[in-house]
């Protein structure tokens, strides 16, 4: 699977749009972006997924660029629920046990009143 | 539908005490895995399952060992705790097909004294 590089951390004012950047640059045409999101020391939960289209969901939107290199994933109107780590990650769709997700150390976002 | 379960939530043992952490999935899913976390860092992969009967090594194995029960069950046993294995484990599943997302546990928090 491709690598991803995301920031360590970033804010956002409550109410506001949060946009957190994924850089992809290795992907390839096959491998599909996932986003998680991991609240304080629980386990990470899942949040949207995409291929080359933009996809939006009840949680979330993820645009992805056109080349396919980076995506953003964004959380339209953050609360202070939202105050988690984000990971981004690439992975193949795959059947059987060959896939081994791997989880960096993702982009801290704090929501902030 | 309970998703996927661990127990214990919390654990605090001696060192050289050895115990096994249980992970049950009620999803019908073929794969399962078992990640640790260390503060600030992100997940490492310890042991994977990638279907009833098979297990295979991950990232940082040294001082596990694992049992895929039942398709339903896999579970983690430190035979030897040592305070380097101090962590929060999570345990998650995969369908194991195609796109699908994975699931985690709530996480077992470990301190080896």
């Amino acid at each position: 699977d491709a690598k991803t590089t995301q920031p360590p951390s970033m804010d956002c004012a409550e109410g506001r749009a949060a946009n957190l950047p994924c850089n992809h640059s290795t992907i390839s045409g096959n491998e599909y972006v996932y986003w998680y999101r991991q609240i304080h020391s629980q386990g990470p939960q899942y949040i949207i997924h995409g291929l080359k289209n933009n996809e939006t969901n009840e949680m979330a939107s993820l645009i992805i660029t056109e080349d396919r290199k980076s995506s953003t994933l964004i959380l339209p109107h953050a609360t202070l629920r939202d105050t988690a780590v984000y990971y981004c990650i690439v992975r193949v769709a795959t059947s059987g046990g060959s896939y081994i997700p791997t989880f960096g150390r993702g982009t801290s976002l704090i929501v902030h009143p | 539908n309970a998703g996927v379960t661990q127990t214990p939530k919390f654990q605090v043992l001696k060192t050289g005490q050895s115990m096994t952490l249980q992970c049950a999935q009620d999803m019908n899913h073929n794969s399962m895995y078992w990640y640790r976390q260390d503060p600030g860092m992100g997940l490492r992969l310890i042991y994977y399952s990638a279907s009833e009967g098979t297990t295979d090594k991950g990232e940082v194995p040294n001082g596990y060992n694992v049992s895929r029960l039942n398709k339903r069950e896999f579970s983690l046993r430190l035979e030897s705790a040592a305070p380097s294995q101090t962590s929060v484990y999570f345990c998650a599943s995969w369908s194991g097909q195609g796109i699908n997302e994975q699931y985690f546990g709530p996480g077992t928090r470990l301190t080896v004294t």
